[in-house]
């Protein structure tokens, strides 16, 4: 199957830094990939649709100015956390489609982050 | 909320018997998707199932699509103490590429 990796795995910061997390399509191309937040014991939740070469489409509710997405290559989507606060904490997780709709997304093994 | 439920929420059973997992969604899909995760790990894909198919098999996972009252289920039968993690399913809306996911189930194997 087609894989997606995601850097760092997991990450610790001070409160008032900002973080950023890479999402790679390793063997093949993603016009589009997704970003997810998920909080313990809990579902995935739909934070951003990220479009290579074009803005990123924010669910409602994400503040697009606190979560910046850039999708600049075909293979690499980036999410920053800016000013990151404690209620941050979370496991993000980024998917990648290989075909369009109707087909499969692959998940990446998600990043762990710890905001002190 | 557009995210889909599932029920159980947990579900408890013992090594070698068959577990069921419901889901709901609420909008038309194009296909309905279920997925695999282990405590703080990352999703594994399990099987697709399209909105025209009604049932479908892979290994010990079968799932069958009741569109008409836009649920569906996974079954796993043989249960092992391996398929113990959390199970979600996803919906996928018709033109769409994102993904919705249910609440998920919670599914653990006594041995």
């Amino acid at each position: 199957g087609a894989v997606v990796s995601q850097h760092p795995s997991r990450v610790i910061c001070k409160s008032g830094t900002s973080v950023k997390i890479e999402c790679r399509s390793l063997d093949f191309q993603a016009t589009t990939m997704f970003w997810y937040r998920q909080f313990p014991k809990q579902s995935l939740m739909l934070m951003a649709t990220s479009n290579e070469g074009s803005k990123a489409t924010y669910e409602q509710g994400v503040e697009k100015d606190k979560f910046l997405i850039n999708h600049a290559s075909l293979t690499l989507s980036t999410l920053t956390v800016t000013s990151a606060h404690p209620e941050d904490s979370s496991f993000y997780i980024c998917s990648a489609n290989r075909g369009g709709a109707g087909e499969t997304q692959y998940f990446g093994p998600g990043t762990r982050l710890l905001v002190l | 909320s557009q995210q889909g439920e599932e029920d159980p929420q947990a579900l408890s059973i013992q090594e070698g018997e068959n577990a069921t997992m419901n889901c709901s969604y609420k909008t038309s899909i194009n296909n309905l998707q279920w997925y695999r995760q282990n405590s703080g790990r990352g999703l594994v894909h399990l099987i697709l199932i399209r909105s025209n198919e009604r049932e479908k098999h892979s290994g010990r996972l079968r799932v069958t699509l009741d569109t008409s009252k836009k649920s569906s289920s996974l079954l796993i039968t043989a249960s092992r103490a391996a398929d113990t993690a959390s199970y979600f399913c996803a919906a996928q809306g018709e033109g769409a590429q994102k993904l919705v996911f249910g609440q998920g189930t919670r599914l653990t194997i006594n041995p």
